[in-house]
């Protein structure tokens, strides 16, 4: 089945150490997105690709930054995690920007 | 600033009622609407979608319905089902579908048997 991966489920990190979540696709979709979603809030929108054109969106702290290097793969990288990075860290896609997005099952992130 | 406001954080529907969700955005710019679902541990999966030409839009159990003077919309869910225990997020976009999504907080709704 076409699908949306996120790996791992599960990150503990700590306070400061970079990590990096991963993401893939199998839908060849054009664009990639990464969300933020703490507890009891709104997924937050942290960037997305469009192909290869990156798009920042203006509030995204310094610290989170994306690679893709090919359709199928885009990674999230926090160079220094604080506790306040703590959240579900969800990947979606579409084909175009905007409606039809497609989820993973998200990563939960742990700063310790 | 919260663009679009889920302002229940939760619904509890008898098996075989209706459960209307509600949601209120705030950008007038906003044309195209979206229900996502979300059971534990997994990811939203799409659900419904209405574009501001009309003014409901149906699918099974499932209808939403859109008052844009009002800038509200609404999903029944009827009859509901303990299989639609869920999160249920709002979400919208402005520029047709080809545009960033922007969500609200979700409500959890509760079908008992």
């Amino acid at each position: 089945d076409a699908m949306v991966i996120q790996n791992p489920r599960y990150q503990v990190t700590q306070f400061g150490k970079p990590v990096t979540l991963s993401c893939s696709q199998t839908l060849n979709h054009n664009v990639m997105y990464w969300y933020q979603q703490k507890s009891s809030q709104a997924p937050k929108l942290l960037f997305h690709y469009y192909d290869k054109d990156f798009n920042n969106e203006a509030d995204t702290p310094d610290n989170f930054q994306s690679r893709r290097p090919n359709t199928s793969f885009c990674f999230l990288d926090i160079r220094s995690p604080g506790l306040g990075d703590a959240a579900m860290y969800l990947c979606a896609t579409s084909r175009d920007v905007g409606g039809g997005y497609t989820f993973g099952s998200g990563t939960r992130l742990t700063v310790v | 600033d919260q663009q679009v406001k889920q302002n229940s954080p939760s619904l509890s529907v008898q098996e075989g009622r209706i459960s209307i969700l509600n949601c209120d955005y705030t950008n007038s710019m906003f044309d195209y609407f979206l229900w996502y679902k979300k059971y534990p541990a997994e990811g939203p999966t799409f659900l419904i979608s209405i574009s501001s030409i009309k003014d409901k839009n149906e699918d099974g159990r499932f209808t939403v319905f859109l008052n844009k003077s009002a800038k509200h919309l609404s999903l029944h869910i009827v009859p509901s089902q303990p299989g639609d225990s869920a999160v249920y997020f709002c979400a919208a976009s402005a520029a047709g579908a080809n545009s960033k999504l922007t969500f609200g907080k979700g409500i959890t709704l509760s079908v008992r048997p």
